[in-house]
């Protein structure tokens, strides 16, 4: 599988402030996805996103809050901008190819706190 | 949109014993099926996989069952240990109309006691 970092590994932030993820994997994937995982709950996709076009998001996700850079096939950021303390939670990317018997892997996760 | 059920939300085992987790999705087009563990702290990590065109898939003291007339896969781990205590998610694939992405279960808190 591939080797996916993520960048910082964790963060505690004031509200109001704007938090960029990085995500970088060591091979070329056509999809990323940006998840969110809130405390003791399951993972909820946030967007996708792949290089050349605008990510697609979730419902009850949109662009303004969680904008996504895919500048190229093996690196991605997401922002979360003007948190809350509802943002508090990890942030995951997993690569994939957007195939149905795609295996998907994730990197390490962002642990955000926002005070 | 497709929903994964799964159940049950807590479960808690002896060593030694079998522990199985059972989800149910909704999207019959879905055709890849994995399952995650998650320790605390911890990424999950995918520890066994089924895709549509077989019903069982063993690996060591894991397997998993997909039922796709009743759309239904469970996740059976025989000789439990206490290592095995950790939350487990199920997922099962859904075509958007551009690509597939997975869906989530809510997962398993599985306790092992020694």
């Amino acid at each position: 599988s591939a080797v996916i970092s993520q960048k910082p590994s964790r963060d505690i932030c004031q509200r109001g402030t704007s938090l960029t993820i990085q995500c970088q994997v060591d091979s070329q994937v056509t999809m990323m996805f940006w998840y969110r995982q809130q405390p003791g709950q399951s993972l909820t996709l946030i967007a996708t996103a792949n290089q050349g076009s605008e990510a697609t998001y979730e419902s009850g996700f949109v662009i303004d809050k969680f904008p996504i850079s895919r500048p190229n096939l093996t690196f991605s950021t997401l922002t979360v901008s003007n948190m809350s303390p509802e943002d508090s939670s990890i942030y995951l990317c997993s690569p994939g190819g957007g195939t149905s018997t795609d295996t998907q892997y994730f990197g390490p996760g962002t642990r955000l706190t926002v005070l | 949109g497709e929903n994964v059920e799964q159940h049950p939300s807590t479960l808690s085992v002896q060593e030694g014993d079998s522990a199985v987790i059972k989800c149910t999705y909704s999207d019959s087009a879905s055709n890849y099926f994995p399952w995650y563990k998650q320790e605390l702290g911890k990424r999950p990590q995918l520890i066994i996989d089924i895709r549509s065109n077989v019903g069982e898939k063993k690996d060591q003291r894991i397997a998993v069952t997909l039922n796709k007339t009743a759309k239904h896969f469970s996740l059976h781990i025989t000789e439990t240990q206490p290592e095995d205590s950790a939350v487990y998610f199920c997922a099962a694939s859904t075509w958007t109309g551009g690509y597939n992405k997975l869906i989530f279960g809510a997962g398993t808190r599985l306790a092992v006691h020694p």
